[in-house]
């Protein structure tokens, strides 16, 4: 799986956008753009995923350059609630799915 | 549809003795991987099932060990326990087949492992 690189933290205002960036310039091209988000003692919580179209969904947006060597997480309204450590991993579909390479991720804190 | 369940939650055990942890997948999910998570090195990627077989597996040592059931239910096993070993095990599952987008993998709450 390629490797990305991560700002090791943020900060954002409530009601503002968070723009969470994610290097993967070594991407390949049958792999995916994952984002996680883990909030502290829980799981890691799936947000969203894309290959090369951009993609919305109710939690947030995911903006991928055309040469797919990076990645912008998008939380529209930030709220307290969003303060977590969020994950970008790229890995293949199938058959290695379950296999990810998790970095240290960017830890963004939304503060009032 | 009710996501990932891993049990126990909380633990304690002593160096030396082994212990089972148990997930269960989301209904109609076939593949259960598990990660090891510790604030020195981060999530780590333990062993990947699918249909019964491990289907990859990462860099730990021969006492991690893992099986999956008929019904997709999985246990992982840790034996010897070291203080080491502390940490919180997740279960992540997945269709795991090669759908277009049907290998999200979602991740359980997680089992806290504390070793004494």
């Amino acid at each position: 799986d390629a490797k990305t690189t991560q700002p090791p933290s943020m900060d954002c205002a409530e009601g503002r956008a968070a723009n969470l960036p994610c290097n993967h310039s070594t991407i390949s091209g049958n792999e995916y753009v994952y984002w996680y988000r883990q909030i502290h003692s829980q799981g890691p919580q799936y947000i969203i995923h894309g290959l090369k179209n951009n993609e919305t969904n109710e939690m947030a947006s995911l903006i991928i350059t055309e040469d797919r060597k990076s990645s912008t997480l998008i939380l529209p309204h930030a709220t307290l609630r969003d303060t977590a450590v969020y994950y970008c991993i790229v890995r293949v579909e199938w058959p290695n799915a379950g296999k990810s390479t998790f970095g240290d991720g960017t830890t963004l804190t939304v503060k009032p | 549809k009710a996501g990932v369940t891993q049990t126990p939650r909380y633990l304690i055990k002593t160096r030396g003795q082994q212990v089972t942890l148990s997930c269960s997948p989301i209904s109609g999910h076939r593949s259960v991987s598990w990660y090891q998570q510790t604030p020195g090195q981060g999530l780590q990627f333990l062993f990947e099932y699918f249909s019964e077989t491990q289907r990859n597996k990462g860099n730990f040592p021969g006492r991690f060990s893992g099986r999956q059931f008929s019904n997709s239910r999985s246990e992982m096993n840790v034996s010897t326990l070291e203080l080491g070993d502390s940490a919180l095990y997740l279960c992540a599952s997945s269709s795991g087949q090669g759908s277009n987008s049907g290998n999200t993998i979602y991740f359980g709450e997680g089992s806290w492992l504390t070793v004494v």
